[in-house]
């Protein structure tokens, strides 16, 4: 285990509906990051949170609202996605937001937008 | 934009070879290189981190050296064995958070 846990694991919802994803760190650390994984694509990052404020967001579509109400926990509200949203979506979390930071990914949430 | 680059093909080696993967970076000059390994359907794991004043680094079978004059890292896994099948990323962090590269998956056979 990494210390970050993401539920749930996997999620299927239309395209109307509205979900959250939650991810929860017990590391103690100030930075926690929304990362995106496609098929055959890198990590996009999608936000950053540094002691529960926004510090980034990475021109992500307003249909992913993202959500810190402290500092060991980050919410992915979800609404009307489409289908090429379907993909691995990654917390993770660090100490800080230093270049020599290394970063700790929860076990991600398989979406799948139908 | 900063670019991350690493081999987009699968790399097929035998059990007990050793492996070496690339990563090749533009438009950036990071002081650090991460490498994270990632199982299908799970998050990143850190393996390595490695400063710009540092060649190389170790940690048991694993190495890694830091080109900062070729904008390359080579990673190394040494006796592969299977369970060391998985994808490798490279990443760097530019200022804010980790930039990654789309990985290299690794399939050692017996």
């Amino acid at each position: 285990e990494t210390g970050v846990t993401q539920t749930p694991r996997h999620l299927v919802m239309g395209m109307t509906n509205k979900k959250s994803l939650k991810c929860e760190q017990h590391l103690g650390h100030n930075a926690m990051y929304w990362y995106k994984q496609s098929a055959k694509k890198p990590l996009e990052l999608m936000f950053v949170y540094n002691f529960k404020e926004q510090t980034e967001n990475n021109s992500v579509p307003s249909r992913f609202s993202p959500e810190c109400p402290n500092s060991s926990h980050l919410f992915l509200h979800l609404h009307t996605l489409q289908p090429e949203d379907s993909a691995l979506y990654l917390c993770a979390s660090s100490q800080d937001q230093g270049q020599n930071t290394e970063a700790f990914f929860g076990q991600g949430t398989r979406l799948t937008v139908v | 934009s900063q670019k991350i680059e690493q081999n987009s093909e699968a790399l097929n080696i035998q059990e007990g070879k050793t492996a070496t993967l690339t990563c090749n970076y533009t438009n950036y000059s990071p002081a650090y290189l991460q490498w994270y390994r990632q199982d299908p359907g799970r998050g990143p794991v850190f393996l390595l981190l490695i400063r710009e004043n540092e060649k190389e680094k170790r940690k048991e079978r694993l190495k890694v050296t830091f080109d900062t004059t070729l904008k390359q890292s080579l990673f190394h896994i040494t006796a592969s064995q299977p369970a060391d099948s998985a994808t490798y990323l490279c990443a760097f962090n530019s200022g804010y958070a980790l930039n990654f590269g789309k990985g290299t998956s690794l399939l050692v056979t017996p």
